[in-house]
């Protein structure tokens, strides 16, 4: 599987933007890059996913890289709610597993 | 609507005793997930189901681990033997279609196993 990696930690301040980055160098073509959180005593949550445009919903953005080496998890105004581990994953077709990492944690300042 | 559920939510056993553990996956949802998350790390992926099938138990980590899905709905997860260091906890996900990287996990709340 195509490694991804993310600092283990981020910190920002309450209703400002956050970008958290995801390195894959080693990405396929058909690998989607997906952004699961998982907040404090809960199951992880599906944030966001895309393949090579940039994609936005009702929780972040999401920007890729042109060489797709590399992504961006967009918060545009953190919430204390915000706070949880955030992981970077890439899915092909044909792996039905989610493969997660260690995660960035990121703590927001009130 | 009603979302993954888990049963129980913490189960605390002695060494060597035999455990169950329970997920109801969302209604129509046919494809369903464990995974392991030990502390300080990141979820570690058990075993999958499409139907009834097991279409993937690569990690399951060793023939203590066990898991079914008769009906095609709810699932257990079975530990034999327990030891020490299966304690963590353990997360169910389900997902509406087959899978695959355009399906997004519906994750349940967990189980936190305990083993004495």
């Amino acid at each position: 599987d195509a490694k991804t990696t993310q600092p283990n930690s981020m910190e920002s301040n309450e209703e400002e933007p956050v970008h958290l980055p995801c390195n894959h160098s080693t990405i396929s073509g058909t690998d989607y890059i997906h952004w699961y959180r998982q907040l404090p005593s809960q199951g992880p949550e599906y944030v966001i996913h895309g393949l090579t445009s940039n994609v936005n919903n009702r929780m972040a953005s999401l920007a890729i890289a042109e060489d797709r080496k590399s992504s961006t998890l967009i918060l545009h105004r953190a919430t204390l709610r915000d706070a949880a581990v955030y992981y970077c994953i890439l899915r092909d077709f044909g792996n039905e597993k989610l493969t997660f990492g260690t995660g960035t944690r990121l703590t927001i300042i009130p | 609507g009603a979302g993954v559920s888990q049963t129980p939510s913490n189960k605390v056993t002695e060494k060597g005793k035999y455990v169950e553990l329970r997920c109801d996956p969302i209604s129509g949802h046919t494809a369903l997930y464990w995974y392991r998350q030990s502390l300080g790390q990141g979820p570690e992926f058990l075993i999958y189901f499409q139907g009834t099938g097991a279409a993937d138990d690569s990690g399951l980590p060793n023939d203590r681990f066990f898991a079914v899905r008769p009906e095609g709905s709810v699932s257990t997860l079975k530990i034999q033997r327990t030891e020490r260091g299966d304690s963590a906890v353990y997360l169910c996900a389900s997902s509406p279609i087959r899978g695959g990287p355009l399906d997004e996990q519906f994750f349940g709340p967990g189980t936190r196993l305990t083993v004495l």
